[in-house]
């Protein structure tokens, strides 16, 4: 199936700062690619859908400015947590699909996940 | 605005049991239906897809249903082992993903 990796794999820092997080798709091009958070013992939930090329589409309750997405390539998006305070330590996940528009159903293929603590 | 429940939250089995967990979400109009295992601290392994059009789908000891007017699925493991032991989500959608709170499953050796 296809791969989808994610850098770092964990990353701890201090209040205030800002961490970006990578998502690629290994062996595929994807157009879309989606951002996800889950905290402790809760499932994932969406945050933003990154188009190749074009702004994010934010959830609702998502802070644009805080939460910044960026889909360079068909093979790239990027989450920068700007700022960043406890409260958004959690685990982000990333997802890519496989399919091209007209197909009956575009699988999304998960990353491993990034573990974001902020002290 | 989908839904997706599972039950029960949390489930310990002797190993060797057959074990049924299930997944129910609110609309009906779905292309996808997807059951995913989570390890602690870990991605999502993907386990089995049912495509709107699908009753059924399996792969070894797993063997997941989708009853779309009912608006359920349920995903069937057999001879269940320690190593399944692990939280599995049940996921809606094509586009946005909409994924339920899991069942926590612990296998007793």
């Amino acid at each position: 199936g296809a791969v989808v990796s994610q850098h770092p794999s964990w990353v701890i820092c201090k209040s205030g700062t800002s961490v970006k997080i990578e998502c690629r798709s290994l062996d595929f091009q994807a157009t879309t690619m989606f951002w996800y958070r889950q905290f402790p013992k809760q499932s994932l939930m969406l945050m933003a859908t990154s188009n190749e090329g074009s702004k994010a589409t934010y959830e609702q309750g998502v802070e644009k400015d805080k939460f910044l997405i960026n889909h360079a390539s068909l093979t790239l998006s990027t989450l920068t947590v700007t700022s960043a305070h406890p409260e958004d330590s959690s685990f982000y996940i990333c997802s890519a699909h496989a399919g091209t528009s007209g197909q009956t159903y575009n699988e999304q293929f998960f990353g491993p996940g990034t573990r974001l603590t902020v002290l | 605005k989908q839904e997706v429940t599972q039950i029960p939250a949390a489930l310990s089995v002797p190993e060797g049991e057959n074990l049924v967990l299930n997944c129910s979400f609110t609309d009906s109009a779905i292309y996808n239906l997807q059951w995913f295992r989570q390890d602690p601290g870990k991605g999502l392994t993907s386990l089995l897809l049912i495509q709107s059009s699908q009753r059924e789908q399996t792969s070894g000891r797993l063997n997941a249903s989708l009853d779309k007017s009912s608006g359920r699925s349920t995903l069937y493991i057999a001879a269940s082992q320690p190593g399944d032991s692990a939280t599995y989500l049940c996921a809606v959608g094509d586009d946005k993903i909409i994924f339920g709170k899991g069942t926590r499953l612990h296998i007793l050796p």
